[in-house]
């Protein structure tokens, strides 16, 4: 079976703080990509980053780090020194390269970042 | 480019009623994707169409709903007829293939309300 787990259905911070946004994920695919999105009260759905399950490099872009773990098919998510600007839902999502393409969606975490 | 352009943004009709949306995706893209996000469901991915041909309508929840893409710039989600079981959020999104390499690019939404 293929399964997105986000635990964390919200998370409340205060601005400055670092938060980590967990996301588990199950397939017995030895090819697949994990992906970011963030939502945005505004509603649209915005790219954040994709990781091909070959490469378990962690990637840093800004404030934004990403750990990807394949021995606990992890992949999680840290904002460091977060801003108000952040709060969004965070979706993380699974593809693979069996069955018919398509993403497979965890059910999101909302961070609150509080001024 | 202006992104994957969805219309109406908003949509409020009475049961029974048919409700036709609509999505331009980004030109080159080739492959169109509908997702309908719940609070109960999340994302859940209803049909994708590649070069204009559907190749997978397994999340399509029943007869009421169809998918046209009659050309690369344009694709139709049609309900008919409404129930308020149906009200949602519908997002269109397209990328350059699969998606395995590229991340989707998402539309803005329609916000549909079957009362």
């Amino acid at each position: 079976a293929q399964k997105v787990t986000q635990a964390q259905t919200e998370i409340s911070v205060v601005e400055k703080e670092d938060v980590t946004l967990d996301c588990v994920y199950e397939t017995r695919d030895t090819t697949y990509y994990l992906f970011w999105y963030k939502q945005p009260p505004s509603g649209e759905l915005v790219f954040l980053i994709r990781r091909n399950s070959f490469d378990e490099q962690n990637e840093i872009s800004g404030r934004y780090s990403w750990n990807f773990q394949k021995s606990t098919s992890s992949f999680n998510f840290t904002i460091t020194a977060s801003q108000v600007v952040d709060s969004a839902v965070y979706f993380c999502a699974l593809f693979t390269t069996s069955g018919t393409y398509k993403y497979i969606f965890g059910t999101g975490t909302r961070l609150k970042v509080l001024a | 480019d202006a992104g994957v352009i969805q219309s109406p943004r908003h949509e409020v009709t009475e049961m029974g009623q048919e409700v036709t949306l609509r999505c331009k995706p980004i030109s080159g893209h080739n492959s169109l994707f509908w997702y309908r996000q719940t609070m109960m469901r999340g994302l859940e991915l209803l049909i994708y169409f590649n070069n204009n041909v559907p190749i997978d309508d397994s999340g399509m929840p029943e007869d009421r709903f169809s998918a046209k893409m009659p050309n690369a710039s344009f694709s139709t989600l049609k309900i008919q007829p409404s129930e308020p079981r149906d009200s949602a959020v519908y997002f269109c999104a397209s990328s350059l293939g699969t998606a395995s390499n590229y991340g989707y690019t998402f539309g803005s939404g329609t916000r549909l309300t079957v009362v």
